[in-house]
């Protein structure tokens, strides 16, 4: 089975920034995901990395780690509308996605 | 741009009843799937198509059955709902199935089944 780990619950001061960390085990590696997800709302994608480093995506950026089965999505300038949950994706050896349970962040004024 | 469209928004259901939730995108996708949402899990893989014509089982197949006539089109039937199956359903599409294909999701259907 994948195993996928992310923090249940992380709160930021608005303008802050907040890192959240993924760690995987799963069969294989075809890529890992980042979807953020609003409350009763369908998750949207974020960013993708298949290979080592840093990914930069406007105040978002990605970072990954194969060799230590480890990403961490980041968010700087923090905003109220970034309270949601952001959600961590690994696509295994068959191409399909397994999710963390997600990370609720709360950013406060 | 629709992309992908989901109905009923929300459905109340007594157990032991049939019912089927539909999911259609418009963006001549070749694959589509069926997750769940539950508070604590995540988003678990109910069934998967890779093309129409082409079905397959995701993680947490049982009680569910589907279907894929053609591109657009990817119903999620429960043939005897029973509580377990209360839950949030979302249809996601993405092109194709290589690594880098990303998943499109549609707007959720929220089932309760008594």
């Amino acid at each position: 089975g994948q195993n996928i780990d992310q923090p249940t619950e992380m709160t930021a001061t608005e303008g802050a920034i907040v890192q959240i960390n993924c760690t995987y085990q799963t069969s294989g590696f075809n890529g890992l995901f980042w979807y953020q997800q609003h409350a009763g709302e369908a998750p949207t994608f974020l960013s993708y990395n298949v290979l080592d480093g840093l990914e930069e995506k406007g105040r978002f950026s990605s970072f990954l780690s194969r060799s230590k089965g480890y990403s961490y999505l980041l968010l700087k300038e923090l905003q109220m509308k970034d309270s949601a949950s952001y959600l961590c994706a690994v696509k295994s050896n068959d191409y399909k996605l397994s999710f963390g349970a997600g990370t609720t962040v709360t950013v406060r004024a | 741009i629709a992309g992908i469209t989901q109905a009923p928004t929300s459905q109340i259901l007594a157990a032991g009843r049939r019912m089927t939730l539909r999911c259609t995108q418009d963006m001549r996708h070749n694959a589509m799937y069926w997750y769940r949402q539950d508070l604590g899990l995540g988003l678990r893989l109910i069934h998967y198509s890779n093309t129409a014509g082409t079905t397959g089982k995701g993680e947490v197949p049982d009680g569910y059955s589907v279907s894929r006539a053609n591109t657009d089109d990817f119903p999620l039937t429960l043939a005897s709902a029973v509580p377990s199956q209360t839950s949030v359903y979302f249809c996601a599409s993405s092109s194709g199935t290589s690594g880098s294909d990303t998943q499109y999701f549609g707007p959720g259907t929220r089932l309760t089944v008594l």
